[in-house]
């Protein structure tokens, strides 16, 4: 499969817990993007990568939302000190230059 | 008030109906896609487009850069055709790569 993949696709935890989700993008794409999605809305965007430079931010990543792709490949989402409000589907994306995005199946995240 | 509209938010359909889903927006773009969302959150691109009108199968897509206005159109529907579809816009901003999404319209073709 040469597709965007995510690990894991589902994740429970309690408040006050540290999460890390994982995108592997498609091999040949520079560009890496993370949205979050909370259920019937549509996916807000919170980061995006350039090979290893992280080039734009959304003012919805707090301090406790970091993002790393530190080889320009696979990239990880870290949450600290999670709280209810974060439980969402973290989508992942990547793009080459042609712009078209090409979305990963998501992580599912349920903050208890 | 969002920069990305959809409406109808929710549409149910018997198969074979014709079905439309327009999609506005306030922001300069560069361009504009329409991606489809299963149940359990898998999103595939449909059409990415700038101009015109784009067809793949029975989906078509049409977009008006004067009037700020796109549309998806599915023809002869199908069960199958049941899921999220949103219109997301990539903003002219100088280095913009974030994609901007609407809210989503549910489709739901009943049998």
């Amino acid at each position: 499969d040469t597709g965007v993949s995510q690990d894991p696709r589902h994740k429970i935890t309690k408040r006050g817990q540290n999460v890390t989700f994982r995108c592997d993008p498609i091999s040949e794409h520079n560009r890496l993007y993370w949205y979050r999605q909370t259920l019937g809305q549509g996916p807000e965007f919170l980061t995006y990568f350039q090979n290893e430079a992280q080039l734009e931010k959304s003012r919805l990543l707090s301090d406790r939302f970091s993002a790393e792709r530190p080889k320009g490949s696979f990239s990880t989402l870290e949450i600290q000190r999670t709280e209810q409000g974060d439980s969402a589907m973290y989508l992942c994306a990547s793009s080459s230059l042609i712009y078209e995005q090409f979305f990963g199946p998501g992580t599912r995240l349920t903050v208890l | 008030k969002n920069e990305v509209e959809q409406s109808p938010q929710n549409l149910t359909a018997q198969e074979g109906e014709f079905i439309t889903i327009n999609c506005s927006y306030s922001v300069g773009i560069s361009a504009l896609h329409w991606l489809q969302q299963h149940p359990g959150g898998g999103i595939v691109s449909l059409f990415m487009l700038s101009s015109g009108k784009k067809k793949h199968g029975r989906l078509i897509a049409t977009i008006n850069i004067q009037e700020k206005h796109s549309s998806l159109h599915i023809t002869a529907s199908h069960p199958r055709d049941s899921a999220v579809y949103i219109c997301a816009v990539r903003s002219l901003i100088q280095g913009a790569q974030k994609l901007v999404f609407g809210q989503g319209t549910r489709l739901t073709i009943n049998p």
